[in-house]
């Protein structure tokens, strides 16, 4: 069956501009999660939703970031006033949902500012 | 804060050398282990995933094994292949919400 997929797979901005990258979950799949993976360094959690449940901010880096996941599927990472710290490929995965459950990623999205 | 290690960071092998990637990890309290390739420019690709409870799991060359309460899991890969080559990435998930990850073991298998 289709696994995750996201959309765009490159995208080169502007400081300052601000971009959104999308994330389609593998149906059925309640659970979605966002990550971050900047050169040299590993990947780094950033957001988590779970159904209709309030979602796990606890990972994103500044209140320039932002998620949402609309009707329990789709999700949208928006980053606004882009710096160039922020250029990393931004990986989404989804699962399950229960603890136990294999996280199943997308390609990514490799995001340049420049 | 729970924090993951992977030795070597790189490691070259000749093709159909057995071999053995660490991964260690400072939490035990975690509910499973999962090992993961990435090829370059891509996502990552699931392995095998070793709940809390178990001591192994096994896919065909590879075999995962978790020592929980010494915070330590091994991939070990059996006559690797070129084909193997890729960063291998091992994550433990402490709760519900994330993973965390080891910056990773980059393999080249030389024909």
């Amino acid at each position: 069956g289709a696994g995750v997929s996201q959309s765009p797979s490159n995208k080169v901005t502007e400081k300052g501009k601000d971009v959104e990258l999308r994330c389609d979950p593998i149906s059925g799949h309640t659970a979605l999660y966002w990550y971050r993976q900047s050169l040299g360094q590993g990947l780094e959690f950033l957001i988590y939703f779970q159904g209709n449940s309030a979602p796990d901010k606890s990972g994103l880096p500044s209140d320039r970031f932002s998620a949402e996941r609309t009707g329990g599927s789709v999700s949208t990472l928006t980053i606004q006033r882009t710096q160039q710290e922020d250029s990393a490929v931004y990986l989404c995965a989804s699962s399950l949902g229960i603890h136990a459950d294999t996280q199943y990623f997308g390609p990514g999205t490799r995001l340049t500012v420049l | 804060k729970q924090e993951v290690t992977q030795i070597p960071a790189a490691l070259s092998v000749p093709e159909g050398e057995n071999l053995v990637l660490n991964c260690s990890f400072t939490d035990s309290a975690i509910y499973n282990l999962q090992w993961f390739r990435q090829d370059p420019g891509k996502g990552l690709t699931s392995l095998l995933l070793i709940q809390s409870s178990q001591r192994e799991q096994t896919s065909g060359r590879l075999n995962a094994s978790l020592d929980k309460s010494s915070g330590r899991s091994t991939l070990y890969i059996a006559a690797s292949q070129p084909g193997d080559s890729a960063t291998y990435l091992c994550a433990v998930r402490p709760g519900a919400n994330n993973l965390f990850f080891g910056t990773g073991t980059r393999l080249t298998v030389i024909p």
